[in-house]
């Protein structure tokens, strides 16, 4: 059974720094691309960034750009998503998600999120 | 980047009855190389992650009920809930990847 355990989530002030973790289980992790993708409260759905299952490609989308960086562990079977220069605006659940293709697939199995939580 | 639009924003439909949800990409989502539609609907309830409901705009995800079908091509698809029952109450998500990620604004579904 595929699953998906994030953790890290935490309160953080507005320029601090955070470290999320996603545990994955059921399936061989190098295999597959993974993808980190948020809610912010009352708001919608937003795709944060990419990593293929070799962990050579990585793709962020525009808002966290050159603040975050995607990384997976093989060995531990871990992917991580390092965020500095944290804003209000980075406040929300954030999902670790499995991909079925490469950068172009759809997400069949997620993680239950962990919460950050940007404030002063 | 590609816009993806849904409407309605919210959609109150009666126990039994079929609700619709339309979804709308800025450029067409159709590749050529393997005539698919790159575009997925997931359904949200508070608390828990997305579900993958449709992909490749009209394959239902194993263990999803028959009364969920997608269809469309191009740009323009739609979600279409049959027999609407209870627990079909959440928020309905459209996403395109042909290009890099993006979602729809969502569509919240309840029991009219």
């Amino acid at each position: 059974e595929v699953q998906l355990v994030e953790s890290g989530g935490a309160l953080v002030q507005p320029g601090g720094s955070l470290r999320l973790s996603c545990a994955a289980s059921g399936f061989t992790f190098s295999a597959y691309s993974m993808n980190w993708v948020r809610q912010a409260p009352g708001k919608g759905l937003e795709w944060v960034s990419y990593i293929s299952g070799s962990g050579s490609a990585t793709y962020y989308a525009d808002s966290v750009k050159g603040r975050f960086t995607i990384s997976t562990d093989t060995a531990k079977r871990s992917l991580h998503l390092q965020m500095n220069s944290l804003r209000v605006e980075d406040t929300g659940v954030y999902y670790c998600a499995r991909g079925d293709f490469a950068y172009s697939s759809f997400w069949r199995y997620w993680g239950q999120g962990t919460l950050v939580t940007v404030s002063s | 980047d590609i816009v993806v639009t849904q409407s309605p924003d919210s959609l109150a439909v009666s126990l039994g009855e079929r609700a619709t949800i339309n979804c709308k990409s800025s450029q067409s989502v159709l590749s050529s190389s393997n005539n698919k539609n790159f575009l997925a609907w997931y359904q949200k309830k508070p608390g828990q992650p997305p579900r993958l409901l449709i992909y490749w705009a009209s394959t239902r995800e194993s263990g999803v009920p028959d009364r969920f079908r997608g269809s469309g091509s191009g740009t323009d698809f739609t979600l279409t809930i049959s027999g609407l029952q209870a627990e079909d109450v959440a928020v309905y998500y459209c996403h395109q990847y042909y290009d890099s990620h993006t979602f729809g604004q969502g569509t919240k579904l309840e029991i009219k």
